[in-house]
């Protein structure tokens, strides 16, 4: 069975402007989130969608946005980009069943913003 | 604020020793718990999983949890150079499959 796969793999962005990442789960996974990793925060929970539905949100600001669509696979938009949002993206699917939260991990995007 | 907090390390170990990482957890109704292994440049990789008090073993790997501590630890049997990296511990805290992750400790095992 494939993995999560992501796309791009690499983005360098300037201030100001606006980036959209894709990702496609696990055959079979409903259940997509989004995290950023950076060195100082380590991991952080973005958003989870369920069903193209959000079901859950983290503690970052409304430039970052994100969507499912009816096959499961997702985009994550960040606008406005700013210096500090230069991080690893990282898209992790689940089957999203109530006990099921084993969540895999895709490569990842690496966006920079200058 | 929930939190996970882990002992950043570094740990180091020498091959064939048991490593021995710990990760405790800020919220008494977390349910679901994970072991998570990072090398450097690459992706989270899941390796353990845990739902229930006590020990689950999967080949070297052996993850314990007491919820009644809010403890979830992870013992690595016969440690290879290849098991170097950071290694992350994660909770589920809520409704859906979001996970609070804990910084990681990053394991170094010398041959």
């Amino acid at each position: 069975k494939a993995g999560v796969t992501q796309t791009p793999r690499y983005l360098i962005k300037t201030r100001g402007q606006q980036v959209t990442l894709s990702c496609s789960p696990i055959s079979g996974h409903r259940s997509v989130s989004w995290y950023q990793q950076t060195p100082g925060q380590g991991l952080q929970f973005l958003f989870e969608y369920f069903s193209e539905t959000q079901r859950n949100k983290g503690n970052f600001p409304g430039r970052f946005s994100g969507r499912q669509f009816s096959n499961s696979r997702s985009e994550m938009n960040v606008s406005t980009l700013e210096l500090g949002d230069s991080a690893l993206y990282l898209c992790a699917s689940s089957a999203g069943g109530a006990s099921l939260h084993e969540q895999y991990f895709g490569p990842g995007t690496r966006l920079t913003v200058t | 604020q929930k939190e996970v907090e882990q002992n950043s390390g570094p740990l180091s170990v020498p091959e064939g020793a048991i490593a021995s990482l710990n990760c405790t957890y800020s919220d008494r109704g977390s349910q679901s718990f994970f072991w998570y292994r990072q090398y450097s440049g690459k992706s989270p990789e899941l390796i353990m999983s845990i739902y229930s008090n006590g020990d689950k073993e999967d080949g070297r790997f052996t993850a314990q949890l007491n919820k009644a501590s809010q403890y979830v630890s992870l013992l690595i049997r016969d440690s290879q150079p290849s098991d170097s990296a950071t290694y992350l511990c994660a909770v589920n805290m809520g409704a859906g499959t979001a996970l609070i992750f804990g910084k990681g400790t990053t394991l170094s095992v010398s041959s």
